[in-house]
């Protein structure tokens, strides 16, 4: 049984770029939420995705958005980069009913030069 | 808004040693969840340990327990018999109960755990 599982691994970029990140849930999972984790710091939530639609979202620009298909997979998009958002982007899946089960995979290193 | 701050920015311990990390919160809820997560430097984040507010008894998993306070907002992980895999960021963690837009995770900054041989 497949974890959860998210590409790349890393990814270097340039100011003013865009990069989207990929994640795929847990078997069986169908809600998935991202995080962004800087350095030395705890995750913070940026949004999350059930039934294909944004379900709620953390206190994160416009920039920062997502899609969900209907396999569950995910994806996350940052338009006009900047440096601070260089950072471990983590992705969790869950199930809805089991929510407080959020399963983490090992995260997509961004950094913004 | 929900708080949750970890006090211990590190620690360190003799192998085979307990060890206990610190965290309080602050909510206007009573009933939430509280969790403990291991941040190794694979940086998967890995369950430890999972308390629901509204159980009295604290929850326990193998070698780690908690201590949980409810009234005082305090929520500690204890360590027993520490081993070298146990070295990691640990961050603790508080969740609303599950209701439509309620279900996200909220972190502290972590404790630096280290295990010495």
């Amino acid at each position: 049984d497949a974890g959860v599982t998210q590409s790349p691994t890393h990814l270097i970029k340039t100011r003013g770029q865009q990069v989207t990140l990929r994640c795929s849930p847990k078997s069986g999972h169908d809600t998935v939420s991202w995080y962004q984790q800087a350095l030395g710091q705890g995750p913070q939530f940026i949004f999350q995705y059930y039934e294909e639609e944004e379900r709620q979202r953390g206190n994160f620009p416009d920039r920062f958005s997502g899609h969900q298909f209907p396999n569950y997979s995910s994806e996350l998009n940052v338009n006009a980069l900047l440096l601070g958002d260089s950072a471990l982007y983590l992705c969790a899946s869950s199930l809805q009913g089991r929510i407080y089960e959020q399963y983490f995979g090992p995260g997509t290193r961004l950094t913004v030069t | 808004a929900q708080t949750v701050t970890q006090s211990q920015p590190e620690m360190s311990v003799q192998e085979a040693e307990t060890v206990t990390l610190s965290c309080t919160y602050d909510t206007s809820e009573n009933n939430y969840y509280l969790f403990w997560y291991k941040q190794p430097p694979s940086r998967q984040m890995i369950l430890v340990i999972r308390q629901e507010a509204y159980k009295q008894q604290n929850a326990t998993e193998n070698r780690f327990s908690v201590n949980f306070q409810k009234a005082a907002k305090s929520f500690s992980l204890k360590i027993s018999d520490s081993q070298l895999g146990d070295t990691a960021m640990y961050f603790c963690a508080f969740m609303k109960p599950p209701n439509f837009g309620n279900e996200k995770l909220t972190f502290g900054t972590g404790t630096r755990l280290t295990i010495i041989p």
